[in-house]
């Protein structure tokens, strides 16, 4: 089975904070994103990564940078926390080839960020 | 920008019910997926049907794709309690980079 496993379940920092969320995936996949999900606005796509040290914007970046060193890792960085980051913070990954499996992602169980 | 959109926003049913959830999308598609969410954990993928296809069928999961209305439904029959949860549908038309989900349907089936 595929494992996207993020660092932290629940996580409270404060305004103005590096806040650093971390994502590792097992199954080799060249693709991996960064979301967040707020109640009625469905996922946002933050960044994504289609391979190492390469990373495009999403449909809202502002505020936000990525890390891909590693394959299997992505981190997401909140360079200074705020109040309106408070959030669900969601990692998937998945392949870049294989016919329709390249569409399907994998996601880990998410992280509940709070910015006090 | 939000391509997928769920209706009803929410469903309640009884058990042994069967559920219906409909999505919407506004430009052309290269497939359609159904992802299932249970409350505080990360979205599973369900099942994807491809453009060219009209129906797909997985377990007690019933997709159809209507491209010419832009629209495709999800249909769980014979609910049980264990399918509480929010489905989104999600939309690729640009290699699988940017799949974009929907806003969601939240399921509740009472025991």
């Amino acid at each position: 089975d595929v494992k996207v496993t993020q660092s932290s379940r629940y996580l409270v920092k404060r305004t103005g904070e590096k806040v650093f969320l971390e994502c590792v995936q097992d199954m080799d996949h060249e693709n991996m994103f960064w979301y967040r999900q707020d109640p009625g606005l469905g996922l946002r796509l933050i960044y994504f990564s289609y391979d190492v040290k390469m990373k495009e914007k999403g449909d809202i970046p502002e505020g936000y940078s990525v890390s891909r060193e590693k394959k299997e890792r992505f981190s997401l960085i909140l360079e200074s926390a705020s109040t309106n980051q408070t959030s669900m913070y969601l990692c998937a990954s998945s392949f870049s080839y294989g016919g329709q499996a390249k569409n399907i992602q994998y996601f880990g169980a998410g992280t509940r960020l709070s910015v006090l | 920008s939000q391509q997928g959109e769920e209706d009803p926003q929410a469903l309640s049913i009884q058990e042994g019910e069967n559920a219906t959830m409909n999505c919407s999308y506004k430009t052309s598609i290269n497939n359609l997926q159904w992802y299932r969410q249970n409350s505080g954990r990360g979205l599973v993928h369900l099942i994807l049907i491809r453009s060219n296809e009209r129906e797909k069928h997985s377990g007690r999961l019933r997709v159809t794709l209507d491209t010419s209305k832009k629209s495709s439904s999800l249909l769980i029959t014979a609910s049980r309690a264990a399918d509480t949860a929010s489905y989104f549908c999600a939309t690729d038309n640009s290699g699988g980079f940017k799949t974009i989900f929907g806003a969601g349907t939240r399921l509740f089936v009472k025991a």
